[in-house]
């Protein structure tokens, strides 16, 4: 079974709109960390926003929000006020216990903002 | 602050030669993490160390991989013989050991056999 799934393979959105990214994991540890990476088309992954498993509010990193849904297992990535800089590839990914563990990461999600 | 430096950013190959990545990681870091994209496999874990040491290296393809860091500011991911299968993108990352352990990315090499 996939531990990361992020079933849309590619979204759309025009600038200034809201877009959210679906990711739902799985995993029976009760202390995982969830991340988002965006990788344009440069080749570059950058580090967007992190969740740890025991976190009560929701992670915000600037026009990045995620929405945490412990119970039903997701990690949903709201991008707010979509920019043409958005376009890219985003991943999500878990690091499952405590620490001292590899990411594993999802098939990713194209996102495309046009103007 | 300097981020994880990998090279060569491209490397043009043919089959049966060995090839060399290099990584730096981020000073301070004391995980380091070898990663491949394919279009085929997505992002996959080739093997980590910690403080040196490598603890997982179970997504090493096989013999003709090999990795090591013989400090704490670089590694090596050396491919012999290499074969057109291995042609991906092979990140380099580091993090430290705090309580996110958030992983940081290098730029990756571009790895094409022929």
């Amino acid at each position: 079974a996939q531990k990361i799934t992020q079933t849309q393979p590619g979204m759309f959105v025009q600038e200034k709109e809201a877009v959210t990214l679906d990711c739902t994991y799985d995993t029976s540890d009760p202390s995982y960390g969830l991340f988002w990476y965006k990788q344009p088309s440069s080749g570059e992954m950058i580090f967007l926003i992190y969740q740890g498993s025991y976190d009560q509010q929701n992670a915000t990193e600037g026009r990045y929000s995620l929405n945490f849904q412990k119970a039903r297992k997701s990690a949903n990535l709201v991008i707010s006020a979509s920019q043409l800089g958005d376009s890219a590839m985003y991943f999500c990914a878990m690091r499952e216990g405590r620490g001292g563990t590899a990411l594993i990461f999802g098939k990713g999600t194209t996102l495309s903002v046009s103007s | 602050d300097a981020g994880v430096i990998q090279s060569p950013r491209h490397e043009v190959t043919e089959m049966g030669q060995e090839v060399t990545l290099r990584c730096k990681p981020i000073s301070g870091h004391d995980y380091l993490f070898w990663y491949r994209q394919t279009m085929m496999r997505g992002l996959e874990l080739l093997i980590y160390f910690n403080n040196n040491v490598p603890i997982d290296d179970s997504g090493m393809p096989e013999d003709r991989f090999s990795a090591k860091m013989p400090n704490a500011s670089f590694s090596t991911l050396k491919i012999q013989p290499s074969e057109p299968r291995d042609s991906a993108v092979y990140f380099c990352a580091s993090s430290f050991s705090g309580s996110r352990q958030t992983q940081y990315f290098g730029p990756g090499t571009r790895l094409l056999v022929l």
